[in-house]
């Protein structure tokens, strides 16, 4: 049973430019969440989704941050124009279903670098 | 508003001597607690989990955690640590409904030889 699967795994962008990063959660996983985690800190929710919906986004940027989990394929949280601060590394993980005895197994992340 | 926090942000620690990393959380309904380890350049791997029953929780490579409420704590500890666990280890919390993860800061752990 393969793991949270996250691609690309460094993804490099210039100011301005749009990054798109992947998530393909576990067999049998219907919820995803994004996390971000600045250097040198700890991970910080952004969004929750199942399948078409968007559960919980309390934690993502008001402008240029936006999320989809569709019908078909993996979550993509997308990144518009990117910014210096946006440099981080983003981690996606999924669980079977939402409650709070549900655990949360994570990708390896994408290593966003912006120049 | 739920918080972690995790006071220390370096241990070292010698090769086979014991470790105790503390986290101490903020929340006004029972906590549902979790332990993670990211080695560097890596993803987060679970450690131990606390959803209720037994306040004494045992996790993988020989780490366990303990649950106190009285003192809003769970803190992990590995009574011999191996080089293998340098590591940056932290401490989450997560609510029943929405199970959005609040984590600590990170402790980061150096094993001396």
């Amino acid at each position: 049973n393969a793991g949270v699967m996250q691609n690309p795994r460094h993804l490099v962008r210039r100011r301005g430019q749009e990054a798109r990063l992947r998530c393909s959660p576990m067999k049998g996983h219907s919820h995803v969440y994004w996390y971000r985690q600045l250097p040198e800190e700890g991970l910080k929710f952004m969004v929750y989704l199942q399948k078409e919906n968007i559960i919980d986004e309390s934690g993502m940027p008001k402008e240029r941050f936006s999320a989809e989990f569709p019908k078909e394929g993996p979550s993509i949280l997308r990144i518009q124009q990117v910014v210096r601060g946006d440099s981080a590394a983003y981690f996606c993980a999924s669980s079977p279903q939402a409650g709070g005895t549900d655990t949360q197994y994570f990708g390896p992340g994408t290593r966003l670098t912006v120049l | 508003a739920q918080s972690v926090t995790q006071p220390d942000i370096h241990i070292t620690v010698s090769e086979g001597a014991s470790l105790e990393l503390r986290c101490n959380y903020s929340y006004g309904a029972t906590p549902y607690l979790f332990w993670y380890v990211q080695s560097p350049g890596q993803g987060l791997q679970l450690l131990l989990k606390y959803f209720s029953g037994d306040t004494l929780v045992q996790g993988i490579k020989g780490f366990e955690a303990e649950f106190k409420r009285s003192q809003s704590s769970f803190n992990l500890r590995k009574p011999s640590v191996h080089w293998s666990d340098a590591a940056e280890y932290f401490c989450a919390v997560g609510k029943a409904a929405g199970n959005k993860l609040t984590f600590g800061g990170g402790t980061r752990v150096l094993v001396k030889p």
